[in-house]
């Protein structure tokens, strides 16, 4: 199966721990995109890379956020001081960059429990 | 903020009925995709639609994009219990915002045989 993975698929953390998400878009795919989603909620677009370069961030990526995709490849988003309003589904979607519809390609999420 | 309203945000129907959901909003997308999704896992692409009064059918499943691209309609025809999800649609820009999409909160969708 070629299509975005997502690793791991569940968290369960401490309040106040670091916790480290990774995302492997579909391998042809330049742009990577994070997205969180609590529940009975559709899913808040939080950052997106073309290639290596972030290139947008929402409002709701606090300071204790900081996604990277070093190489263009795979991403990482990483929380800090994790609080309990930081629970949620975090989504990564890629697309390809010739693709003037922006169709987004979904991976199975993250489900993240601060206690 | 561009916001999409979805309707309604509860269905539950028995296998064989009609059902049409709806989306929502007051600005304008350059496309509009509808996804689904399953307790536990990520959205599926369903469709796109793109042009002002396009209709495209996937199997029992009709999407609608209204003429001034603003709202879009999923109707599902003869529903069966795998149909059962969260669907959500989602608008989409070109130019400076090209990179997120802006979701709806869904309609959760139960099909009971």
């Amino acid at each position: 199966d070629t299509g975005v993975s997502q690793n791991p698929r569940h968290k369960i953390t401490k309040r106040g721990q670091n916790v480290t998400f990774r995302c492997d878009p579909i391998s042809e795919h330049n742009r990577l995109y994070w997205y969180r989603q609590t529940l009975g909620q559709g899913p808040e677009f939080l950052t997106y890379f073309q290639n290596e370069a972030q290139l947008e961030k929402s409002r709701l990526l606090s300071d204790r956020f900081s996604a990277e995709r070093p190489k263009g490849s795979f991403s990482t988003l990483e929380i800090q001081r994790t609080e309990q309003g930081d629970s949620a589904m975090y989504l990564c979607a890629s697309s390809l960059i010739l693709n003037s519809y922006n169709e987004q390609f979904f991976g199975p999420g993250t489900r993240l429990t601060v206690l | 903020t561009q916001l999409l309203e979805q309707s309604p945000q509860f269905l539950s129907i028995q296998e064989g009925e009609n059902l049409t959901v709806y989306c929502n909003s007051s600005s304008v997308f350059s496309s509009l995709q509808w996804y689904r999704q399953e307790p536990g896992e990520g959205p599926v692409l369903l469709v796109t639609v793109v042009t002002g009064g396009e209709v495209k059918k996937l199997k029992r499943l009709t999407f609608q994009f209204g003429d001034a691209r603003k709202d879009s309609s999923l109707h599902i025809t003869a529903a069966q219990p795998g149909d059962t999800g969260l669907y959500l649609c989602a608008g989409a820009n070109r130019g400076s915002t090209l990179g997120r999409l802006y979701f709806g909160r869904g309609t959760q969708l139960t099909v009971w045989p």
